[in-house]
């Protein structure tokens, strides 16, 4: 069974801090891997894409990098925003469904 | 494009009950999935339609759980007889067909209390 990991749990940085939240996933069969950013009681926003035989995707001040082979993936976000506070999940997309399955979260916080 | 719709926001029923949710996709979405998601937990997934077909369901559905997409279009998620345990948010998301899967879009949530 497919378990995906976020390291750390909750992050709190300076503002215009470059940082990066990491993703790991246990089975590498997956189809893609996509990260999103959810504000409370909101829904899911996505914020990247990334297909299995891609190595890397960028947007605006946002990068994401998979590895499947080793099970891991990274967003990194440049120049901070308080704006950028929020819980950042990734999920890999796997079966005939190609339905996602989730990490819990990395809780980010950009102190003004 | 309003992107995917949910309806009602937010839910409080007494245990018991039945409720209905309503998911409103994308228009040009075939796939339509339905997620539960609990407090500080990610998503889990409920349940899967390709158009108006429900292909895949997950082992969380239980029996008392029940989704519909009548005409490939929009789709509704009942749940009857409500426990406590029962209280999440409920996510719908659509996305494009695809080989390898297509970036899936999410609504607002059904925010589900049972009392």
């Amino acid at each position: 069974k497919q378990e995906v990991t976020q390291i750390p749990a909750a992050l709190s940085v300076p503002e215009g801090e470059n940082l990066v939240l990491n993703c790991s996933f246990t089975d590498s069969a997956i189809y893609n891997l996509q990260w999103f950013r959810q504000d409370p009681g909101k829904g899911l926003t996505s914020l990247l894409l990334i297909q299995s035989s891609q190595r890397e995707q960028t947007s605006g001040r946002l990068n994401a990098s998979l590895d499947k082979s080793s099970g891991r993936s990274t967003l990194y976000i440049a120049a901070s925003q308080p704006g950028d506070s929020a819980t950042y999940l990734c999920a890999v997309g796997e079966g005939s469904a190609r339905q996602l399955t989730f990490g819990s979260g990395t809780q980010l916080t950009v102190l003004p | 494009d309003t992107g995917v719709s949910q309806d009602p926001r937010h839910k409080i029923t007494k245990r018991g009950q039945n409720v209905t949710f309503r998911c409103d996709p994308i228009s040009e979405h075939n796939r339509l999935y339905w997620y539960r998601q609990t407090l500080g937990q990610g998503p889990e997934f409920l349940t899967y339609f390709q158009n108006e077909a429900q292909l895949e369901k997950s082992r969380l559905l239980s029996d008392r759980f029940s989704a519909e997409r009548p005409k490939g279009s929009f789709s509704t998620l009942e749940i009857q007889r409500t426990e406590q345990g029962d209280s999440a948010m409920y996510l719908c998301a659509s996305s494009l067909p695809g080989v390898r899967g297509t970036e899936a879009f999410f609504g607002q949530g059904t925010r589900l209390t049972v009392v």
